[in-house]
């Protein structure tokens, strides 16, 4: 079975804060992603990654950025958090060259 | 307009009913089309995915699409309280290989 986790299942941040999400996965996926999710808006795109140090912005880039040194982790960094980025967090990742992706738990976080 | 549309329900539906969900999506190049089910503080899993004309069936649920008019729907047989979930649409669009998701539909059946 497809494994993925991520660091935190609620996390409380003060605006200001610099905010690191961690997703692990264990299936030697190539592809991993980010999202965010709110209500009525559905899965929004973040950032993705095809590969080890390889990162490209998805549709809502802007107040983020990414890590990925190493193959199995993909963390997800809010630089100065502000209360627009409450939200549900979710990663993702995928075999390369298919289309399933597997989702983790998600991150519910409060910036406050 | 955004690339894919739900109406976002509530859809009630009585137990053992079929429940009838659509998704309309605006890229007429459009490749492949997916249903994943979320409940209530959980995380998106894929219940199915199609990818040509047609009917595709997978237990008490049918994925159809239609290219010419840009829908694809899921169908839920025999609906159970346990279906009660939000139910998103997802495309992959012609250029590159992200899913874009609808806003989900929430569904709702009722014993």
């Amino acid at each position: 079975d497809v494994k993925v986790t991520q660091s935190s299942r609620y996390l409380v941040k003060r605006t200001g804060e610099k905010v690191f999400l961690e997703c692990v996965q264990d299936m030697d996926h190539e592809n991993m992603f980010w999202y965010r999710q709110d209500p009525g808006l559905g899965l929004r795109l973040i950032y993705f990654s095809y590969d080890v140090k390889m990162k490209e912005k998805g549709d809502i880039p802007e107040g983020y950025s990414v890590s990925r040194e190493k193959k199995e982790r993909f963390s997800l960094i809010l630089e100065s958090a502000s209360t627009n980025q409450t939200s549900m967090y979710l990663c993702a990742s995928r075999v390369g060259g298919q289309e399933t992706q597997y989702f983790g738990p998600g991150t519910r976080l409060l910036v406050l | 307009q955004k690339e894919v549309e739900q109406n976002s329900g509530p859809l009630s539906v009585p137990e053992g009913a079929i429940a009838s969900l659509n998704c309309t999506y605006s890229d007429r190049g459009s490749q492949s089309f997916f249903w994943y089910r979320q409940y209530s503080g959980k995380s998106p899993e894929l219940i199915m995915s199609i990818y040509s004309n047609g009917d595709k069936e997978d237990g008490r649920f049918t994925a159809q699409l239609n290219k010419a008019s840009q829908y694809v729907s899921l169908l839920i047989r025999d609906s159970q309280p346990s279906d009660s979930a939000t139910y998103l649409c997802a495309v992959v669009k012609a250029a590159g290989n992200k899913l874009t998701f609808g806003g989900g539909t929430r569904v709702l059946v009722k014993p």
